[in-house]
């Protein structure tokens, strides 16, 4: 059975400084990954996702993610925060073997606070 | 990226009603869409994955009949909400299955007085 673990139910930055919410997660076999964003009262919009190649793929919005195989890890990071970040991130596993479209484990979630 | 729309947006309904949610994959064919339903404050739980033409196959704890769910197209599920009670007031939220991603609708809040 798959899991994800997203670590810190809320994460407060500075606009401008580093963004980091971390991602990790437990899957017998490499799984598709992704990061999903959700603005109050909306649904999930995808902001970037690793199905296989690069490691570092990168997404809308100006954020990237790196996949650790060693590590199982799937953090999400953009440079420059931005008052427009604010909003709940989800990071999500899907198994391979079925389909990056089949079924989806999500995290419990992050809430992304950016101050002046 | 695909889009998904969801009707009604929002829902206010009495207790003991029944309500009836769309969700439409606009620009493809869908041959699953997922229906989840979200608290506040919290994840995504799914509820149960619709496959067109056959019966949807509910998570353990899900009722199905209490939540009825049609696939009677490649573009369009739906999720009915029998004799609804107020705990069933939720945020719903499906998708559609891409090849390598779900493309989610936009919600429905459901308010049961």
């Amino acid at each position: 059975a798959q899991s994800v673990t997203q670590l810190g139910s809320h994460v407060s930055v500075s606009e401008g400084a580093l963004v980091l919410l971390r991602c990790n997660y437990s899957s017998s076999v490499p799984p598709y990954l992704f990061w999903y964003v959700q603005y109050p009262n909306q649904g999930l919009q995808l902001l970037l996702k690793y199905t296989t190649g690069a490691t570092l793929v990168k997404g809308i919005n100006g954020f990237e993610a790196e996949f650790k195989k060693s590590e199982t890890s799937f953090h999400l990071t953009k440079p420059s925060a931005h008052m427009s970040d604010a909003a709940e991130y989800f990071c999500a596993v899907s198994d391979p073997v079925t389909g990056g479209g089949n079924k989806l484990t999500f995290g419990t979630g992050t809430q992304l606070k950016v101050e002046l | 990226g695909a889009v998904v729309s969801q009707h009604p947006s929002w829902v206010i309904c009495k207790s003991g009603t029944s309500v009836k949610i769309e969700c439409r994959s606009l620009d493809f064919q869908a041959t699953t869409m997922f229906w989840y339903r979200q608290f506040p404050k919290q994840s995504l739980m799914l509820m149960a994955t619709s496959n067109e033409g056959s019966k949807a196959t509910y998570e353990q704890g899900v009722e199905k009949d209490k939540f009825l769910i049609n696939h009677a197209s490649l573009t369009l599920s739906t999720l009915t909400v029998t004799s609804a009670h107020p705990e069933d007031s939720s945020f719903y939220i499906c998708s559609a299955a891409g090849l390598y991603e779900q493309y989610f609708g936009p919600g429905t809040r459901l308010t049961v007085t």
